[in-house]
């Protein structure tokens, strides 16, 4: 497909379980973004790769939260011991490197945490 | 501290008349400003920036303004149409050398145009 892909869509678990969600950039996009988007909430920046670097982590909120990349492709965003206040729509987005106005976002991953 | 701010959360318009949407921010390091559109249960979608040095951008029925000395831009759509009621997202970024160009949200402005 030409856009970004994110798998699940829709996850339920239940509190303290683990969960991996899964992000597929526009094939030659270097660079790949992770956000978080709260009920009636702006997406918030999460973390920031350019092909496998992890350049900034800075929005991850607690070290529960872990992202990786490692063949500068496909991203994984894993969550430990998921919390109630995890629940949200967890957007991936890709862009080529230094066009801020490329970020093309995917349809993002709707976490429940129960 | 809510460094993008979209006042408005919602906003109701008739076709064919002009939607405006304000934002305002509080970080002078920002220097790009961008424009998304969302529809429900799907990821924001580009529609217009501009850039810090410029103050007005225009694509076709978007324009975008920018007054930096308010830190405040705008969106202006005209003429609205129904296939425009989404929420809209404003953001901004620092693409100061060495920066993650990660983009700032506002919360959004939901705009309904009615028929």
């Amino acid at each position: 497909g030409a856009g970004v892909s994110q798998s699940p869509r829709y996850k339920v678990a239940k509190r303290g379980q683990d969960v991996a969600l899964r992000c597929d950039p526009i094939s030659g996009h270097v660079s790949l973004f992770w956000y978080q988007q709260a009920l009636g909430q702006g997406p918030e920046f999460l973390t920031y790769f350019q092909n496998e670097a992890q350049l900034d982590k800075s929005g991850l909120p607690s070290d529960r939260f872990f992202a990786e990349r490692p063949e500068g492709s496909v991203s994984t965003l894993k969550i430990q011991r998921t919390q109630q206040e995890d629940s949200a729509v967890y957007l991936c987005a890709s862009s080529l490197a230094g066009t801020p106005t490329g970020k093309y976002f995917g349809p993002g991953t709707r976490l429940t945490v129960t | 501290d809510q460094q993008v701010k979209q006042n408005s959360p919602s906003l109701s318009v008739q076709e064919g008349r002009i939607s405006i949407l304000n934002c305002d921010y509080t970080n002078s390091m920002f220097d790009y400003f961008l424009w998304y559109k969302k529809y429900p249960a799907e990821g924001p979608t580009f529609l217009i920036s501009i850039s810090s040095i410029k103050d007005k951008n225009e694509d076709g029925r978007f324009t975008v303004f920018l007054n930096k000395s308010a830190k405040h831009l705008s969106l202006h759509i005209v003429p609205s149409q129904p296939g425009d009621s989404a929420v809209y997202f404003c953001a901004a970024s620092a693409r100061v050398g060495g920066g993650s160009e990660k983009l700032v949200f506002g919360k959004g402005t939901k705009l309904t145009v009615n028929p």
